[in-house]
């Protein structure tokens, strides 16, 4: 069965440092979505990519964070200059389309951060 | 605006009894619902979801959950539960720009 995998698994990083979360979405999905979930609270949605570019993004994706889809397989989320608080798991997440059936979102395994 | 609320943060079953998980959420329009498992160190799971069919909706491991449009509630149960269930569970809905809105969780202990 398709899935969607993530890695690095863990990431320790220093604080200032650029991070790149790798993911590859199942192959013919075509939204993608990162997540993500700060220890002992709930999974909050970070940016959703169609067609190329975002769709949308929530107050947490500032100016610190953006995506790319590359080479039409991976895709990433940068952290430009980590802070602590950016410590967390980082799921990605994708969906084939938005038709009755479709519509469920597929997640990785996860990304943990570690920002010493 | 749209939320997910999940009403236990902890639910401790002994294994073989029943396990009811709560879930209440608010909506302007019909939403779609997931409930979705994370065993330790995994990712998310799709346990099952509602999409405005049948109001009844059976999942993966004996799981089931039920839409209740008068109570806004779409809680998860399990006539007997097993130590392998142990695990964190949420609850979702879609917003109108098809972005998860979690819950924050329940964790579910089964005892022996």
């Amino acid at each position: 069965e398709p899935e969607v995998t993530q890695t690095p698994s863990h990431q320790v990083t220093q604080m200032g440092q650029e991070v790149i979360l790798r993911c590859v979405p199942i192959s013919n999905h075509l939204y993608f979505y990162w997540y993500r979930q700060i220890l002992g609270q709930k999974v909050e949605f970070l940016v959703s990519f169609y067609n190329n570019e975002i769709s949308e993004k929530s107050e947490i994706f500032d100016d610190q964070f953006s995506v790319e889809r590359p080479d039409g397989s991976n895709f990433t989320l940068k952290i430009r200059s980590t802070k602590l608080e950016d410590s967390a798991m980082y799921f990605c997440a994708s969906r084939l389309s938005v038709g009755v059936g479709t519509d469920t979102q597929y997640f990785g395994p996860g990304t943990r951060l570690t920002v010493l | 605006a749209q939320s997910v609320t999940q009403l236990d943060s902890h639910v401790s079953v002994s294994e073989g009894t029943p396990v009811l998980l709560r879930c209440n959420y608010s909506s302007s329009y019909s939403p779609s619902l997931f409930w979705y498992v994370q065993h330790p160190n995994k990712g998310l799971q799709l346990l099952l979801k509602y999409t405005s069919a049948a109001t009844l909706v059976k999942g993966i491991n004996g799981f089931e959950a039920e839409f209740k449009k008068s109570e806004t509630s779409f809680h998860l149960t399990k006539p007997s539960a097993h130590m392998s269930d142990a695990a964190e569970y949420f609850c979702a809905a879609y917003s109108g720009t098809y972005k998860y809105i979690f819950g924050t969780g329940t964790r579910l202990k089964v005892l022996a």
